[in-house]
Formats: C-alpha cells, sequence, structure tokens
C-alpha cells in the first residue's frame, strides 16, 4: 500500500523557536496533501489543504502566518510552525492523496510537538 | 456544517467478543462513510467505506453499513482478537464550500484483553 512518512516523529522546543515537520509521500505522487491537528481525546481537525506548487488553502480559524505549509514537490510537504508557543503543543498529522487511486488519502504516523 | 459522533472510549473486550463501536453523523447532501484505524506508533488506515445508503463495508472481518435514514454508520465485528488494539475513527467524506474533505470523529480507542 502507498506510504507517507513524517519527520520527525516527536519534537521538543523552547518558546519562540520555529519548528519544520516533513511529509513525504514514499512510493506515489501525492497531487495533494492535507495537514491536521489532533487534540488528545479530539477528532483530527484539517488544518489546510495545499497542492504541489501552489499556496496552501487554510481552513477558517488557522492562522497561515503561524502554520507554513510549503508544497515544493509531489513526494514532500511540510509544515513549520512558527515562533511557537505552549499552546502550539498538540499531535500533527498529515496525508497524502493522488488521484490515480480513487481519491483516497493516506495517512502519515504523526509527530508530536511540545513547546516549553 | 458536517459532523461525526462517536462513541467514547476505551472500551475493553475480552478476546473473541462481539464489538460494536457506534458512529451517527450529520451532512448535507450524500457524504460517503469511512472507518480508519490506528495502530500504536502508526498513521491512519482506511478499513472500510461506503460511498451510498445500504452499501455495506467489510475488511477484515470487520463490518459497517451506511443508514441514511438513522444517518448512522456503525463498526461491528463478530470476535475480536487481541491483535485489533487500536484506535478507530469514524469519518465521513463530503463537499463543502472549500472542496472535498474529511471529517472525523474524536476516535475510540479499543483494548482486547486475553
Amino acid at each position: 500500500g502507498a506510504v507517507v512518512s513524517q519527520h520527525p516523529s516527536r519534537v521538543i522546543c523552547k518558546s519562540g523557536t520555529s519548528v519544520k515537520i516533513e511529509c513525504r509521500s514514499l512510493d506515489f505522487q501525492a497531487t495533494t496533501m492535507f495537514w491536521y491537528r489532533q487534540f488528545p481525546k479530539k477528532s483530527l481537525m484539517l488544518m489546510a489543504t495545499s497542492n504541489e506548487g501552489s499556496k496552501a488553502t487554510y481552513e477558517q480559524g488557522v492562522e497561515k502566518d503561524k502554520f507554513l505549509i510549503n508544497h515544493a514537490s509531489l513526494t514532500l510537504s511540510t509544515l513549520t510552525v512558527t515562533s511557537a508557543h505552549p499552546e502550539d503543543s498538540s499531535f500533527y498529522i498529515c496525508s497524502a492523496r493522488t488521484s490515480g487511486r480513487h481519491n483516497e488519502q493516506f495517512f502519515g504516523p504523526g509527530t508530536r510537538l511540545t513547546v516549553l | 456544517g458536517n459532523s461525526v459522533t462517536q462513541m467514547e472510549g476505551p472500551v475493553t473486550l475480552s478476546e473473541e467478543a462481539f464489538l460494536t463501536i457506534n458512529c451517527t453523523y450529520t451532512a448535507t447532501g450524500y457524504p460517503s462513510l469511512f472507518w480508519y484505524v490506528q495502530y500504536p506508533g502508526e498513521g491512519l488506515q482506511l478499513l472500510l467505506k461506503a460511498t451510498k445508503a445500504d452499501d455495506k463495508g467489510s475488511n477484515k472481518g470487520f463490518e459497517a453499513t451506511y443508514r441514511k435514514e438513522t444517518t448512522s454508520f456503525h463498526l461491528e465485528k463478530g470476535s475480536v482478537q487481541v491483535s485489533d488494539s487500536a484506535v478507530y475513527f469514524c469519518a465521513l467524506s463530503g463537499f463543502t464550500g472549500g472542496g472535498n474533505k474529511l471529517t472525523f470523529g474524536t476516535g475510540t480507542q479499543l483494548k482486547v484483553e486475553l
């Protein structure tokens, strides 16, 4: 099956620093990638949708200057949490979709961000 | 807007017990319905899906039937195994103003014991 990886799996940083999370589709080309955020005992909340080579579309309430998304190639998207604060601590999950697989989304294992 | 409600966990069962995880939804139009499973340390995997009313999705002994009249998509398995221990997410895919997107429930953790 299609595999999506995320790196790092876990990161701890100081308040005010920026953190970059990578999402890669390993054996297929992802025309669209999605970034989700998951709080404890909460749903996955879609943050943004990105298509390769174009600007990401952010969901209502998500600060685009805070959460920078770059989808530079068909196999890589990055999420940068800028000037992170403790309230940004969460589990971030990406998924990737290709048009050739009935629009199914394939999910990465997630990245646990802790901001001190 | 679209929403998915699923029963809170954790659900703890003995091996070979019958499993039901309830899921109901609210959506406009005709959404597709999904169950995803997340094993420890792994990403979400599609378990099964149904794209229209009365469809039954099935995989690995799990089943769920798309019930439009009750807006439900309950997950069932006749005999669970320890290896089924995971978190299960109900989701729907529906068109919103921003395009076709997945809306997830909160997830239900299943623990199966010997």
